[in-house]
């Protein structure tokens, strides 16, 4: 159980293109989603936070009008990159979690974007 | 920053030893989590230590947990080849009502066979 998965898996583009990311929690409700980016050997930093039916929180430095967050049903928040830039190549990795404060966090397999 | 710090930021072992990987954090938290993530994968996550406990198992994993030192440490006994990978530990925030995480740098782990 707790299965999220994020399509696609990998996505090349050109600069000045927006790309769309799809984060699914397969077989749960998931009241909330984490966007997550890895740049290569470094760790993960939380980009937002994204509740079904409202606005996404941002966490301080993220550009919302860069990195559009909709969150429109309980098992499916997407992350749309918009006018992509090559320093905006990273691994995007989202989560979800079953609810509540202290709970664990299933992460989708994650998105590999390079843009050229 | 809120983020953990993991310490070593790689280590290399051979099969059957024993690995351990340290972890320190800023603020005050309600649980600290341990993932692992395989190259260009996903996270795994491995276990959940709230702050009121101080040691927890699962299988050949030990966490230890030391709130008034803001540091963690995970253990993994008799470690095989396939535990090649990095681990993170992340850390959430008290004063938060989002149950956002924040994680370290990670530790690469590599064993030989």
């Amino acid at each position: 159980g707790a299965v999220v998965s994020q399509h696609p898996s990998r996505v090349i583009c050109k600069s000045g293109t927006s790309v769309k990311i799809e984060c699914r929690s397969l077989d749960f409700q998931a009241t909330t989603m984490f966007w997550y980016r890895q740049f290569p050997k470094q760790s993960l930093m939380l980009m937002a936070t994204s509740n079904e039916g409202s606005k996404a929180t941002y966490e301080q430095g993220v550009e919302k009008d860069k990195f559009l967050i909709n969150h429109a049903s309980l098992t499916l928040s997407t992350l749309t990159v918009t006018s992509a830039h090559p320093e905006d190549s990273s691994f995007y990795i989202c989560s979800a979690t079953l609810g509540g404060l202290a709970d664990t966090q299933y992460f989708g397999p994650g998105t590999r974007l390079t843009v050229l | 920053s809120q983020q953990g710090e993991e310490d070593p930021q790689a280590l290399s072992i051979q099969e059957g030893e024993n690995a351990t990987m340290n972890c320190s954090y800023k603020t005050s938290i309600n649980n600290l989590q341990w993932y692992r993530q395989n190259s260009g994968r996903g996270l795994v996550h491995l276990i959940l230590i709230r702050s009121n406990e101080r040691e927890k198992h699962s299988g050949r994993l030990r966490v230890t947990l030391d709130t008034s030192k803001k540091s963690s440490s995970l253990l993994i006994t008799a470690s095989r080849a396939a535990d090649t990978a990095s681990y993170f530990c992340a850390t959430d925030d008290r004063g938060s009502t989002l149950g956002r995480l924040y994680f370290g740098r990670g530790t690469q782990l590599t064993v030989w066979p």
